[in-house]
């Protein structure tokens, strides 16, 4: 299993105002993920970012709304910027993992609670 | 246009029996299946997947089942417990490696003692 941490763990924001969530791994990884959670929804992907390249964005989210930094293996960060109320989520970060057997599946942090007034 | 759809959002269980899990998807290209859990304030854990090249898989106290010519898959947790009190994810990808997981809007389950 990979230990994931995520800062802050949640946060009340205005309007307008931008907020950016860390997310750190403790092994390299080439891959991270970013997703979100709307309340009474699934999860999302975001983009996926790679070390030493720019975010790949899924359809429907842009790197100007959603920055994402990958500085090394272990480390990324999502910007929400210029926020409004639709963007109160749990935002949640991962990584590339075998689960048991073999599985390939994700293993997940514990996610940014994210409310905007 | 949701591609994975779970239709029950919540599902009450007694201690011990069976907990059933439904998921149904609509793009025949899916072929790498996984269901999750989540405790309030964590993140989704990982519990079990399949490919579509199997139409069961078994770890433990669960088992998931496919039905690729229904477009159906489901868990079940034989016996139920407390703990398992949680809200179950289902994930579908087209091709394993790429990671690109459409999850289902999640069934909450109740184990009760």
């Amino acid at each position: 299993s990979a230990v994931i941490s995520q800062k802050p763990s949640r946060d009340i924001c205005q309007r307008g105002t931008s907020l950016t969530i860390q997310c750190q791994v403790d092994s390299q990884v080439t891959m991270m993920f970013w997703y979100r959670q709307q309340p009474g929804q699934s999860l999302t992907l975001i983009a996926t970012a790679n070390q030493g390249s720019e975010a790949t964005y899924e359809s429907g989210f842009v790197i100007d709304k959603f920055p994402i930094s990958r500085p090394n293996l272990t480390f990324s960060t999502l910007t929400v910027s210029n926020m409004s109320p639709e963007d109160s989520s749990i935002y949640l970060c991962s990584v590339p993992l075998a689960g048991g057997r073999g599985q390939e599946t994700q293993y997940f942090g514990p996610g940014t609670r994210l409310l905007v007034l | 246009d949701q591609q994975v759809k779970q239709n029950s959002p919540s599902l009450s269980v007694q201690e011990g029996r069976i907990s059933i899990l439904n998921c149904d998807y609509t793009n025949s290209m899916f072929d790498y299946f996984l269901w999750y859990k989540k405790y309030p304030a964590e993140g989704p854990t990982f519990l079990i997947s399949i490919s579509s090249i199997k139409d069961k898989n078994e770890d433990g106290r669960f088992t998931v089942f496919l039905n690729k010519s229904a477009k159906h898959l489901s868990l079940h947790i034989v016996p139920s417990q407390p703990g398992d009190s949680a809200v179950y994810f289902c994930a579908a990808s087209v091709g394993e490696g790429t990671y690109k997981y459409i999850f289902g809007t999640g069934t909450r389950l109740k184990v009760l003692a």
